[in-house]
């Protein structure tokens, strides 16, 4: 079975400055899905971006990259400018390639502080 | 309006009572899960539907049922509440295609008394 691990529950950084989540991931297979979410106050689950395995090339949306480590299983977020919008739980998930209903699974979260 | 929506987004119960969480949607997706959310753990998966009458155990299973006997509705059922099924839920859903986006519900918080 596969596993996400954030091992940061919680990190703090300065508005304007960078900061890098981590997660790690447990996993059998060679091709899979690995995304980052932003759960603000509201609770609405937002998609922040998608890497895909068989991609060397790390995905990039704006202000958020992610660097994707497939021999090391490890799978981090930068997010550069911090902005108080940014202020949010985080969490990683793992979808398989394999038809497995394109469930998500994922990791405990990290919930992100910006300081003015 | 478009969308995914649950229903109650808010619900108090009494342990021992049953309670059923509504999910719809109107994308006509095929996929649709519900997780709970948990300090500490995450999003947990606890039922996930690939089309209507098609439904199957994710980890934590135990005390809920669902159905889906159209595409777009898929409730959740706790059968017999009890303290532990405290938690937030989320309904969600996603078309064929393993590279697509899921999208959520906003979540019903239920709290057992």
């Amino acid at each position: 079975a596969q596993t996400v691990t954030q091992s940061q529950p919680e990190m703090s950084v300065q508005e304007a400055e960078t900061v890098t989540l981590s997660c790690t991931y447990d996993t059998s297979e060679s091709d899979y899905y690995l995304f980052w979410y932003k759960q603000p106050p509201s609770r609405q689950m937002i998609l922040v971006i998608r890497q895909e395995a068989y991609k060397q090339q790390n995905a990039t949306e704006n202000r958020f990259s992610v660097n994707f480590q497939k021999a090391a299983k490890s799978f981090s977020l930068k997010i550069s400018d911090s902005q108080l919008g940014d202020a949010a739980m985080y969490f990683c998930a793992y979808r398989s390639y394999y038809n497995q209903g394109g469930k998500l699974i994922f990791g405990q979260g990290t919930e992100l502080s910006v300081k003015p | 309006d478009a969308g995914i929506t649950q229903s109650p987004r808010y619900k108090i119960t009494e342990t021992g009572r049953q309670v059923t969480l509504m999910c719809h949607q109107t994308w006509s997706h095929s996929y649709m899960f519900w997780y709970r959310q948990d300090l500490g753990h995450g999003l947990r998966l606890i039922y996930y539907s690939a089309a209507a009458d098609i439904t199957d155990k994710g980890e934590v299973p135990d005390g809920y049922v669902v159905s889906r006997s159209k595409t777009e509705n898929f409730p959740l059922t706790l059968e017999s509440a009890t303290r532990s099924q405290t938690s937030v839920y989320f309904c969600a859903s996603t078309r064929q295609g393993l590279s697509t986006e899921a999208f959520f519900g906003q979540g019903t918080r239920l709290t057992v008394v």
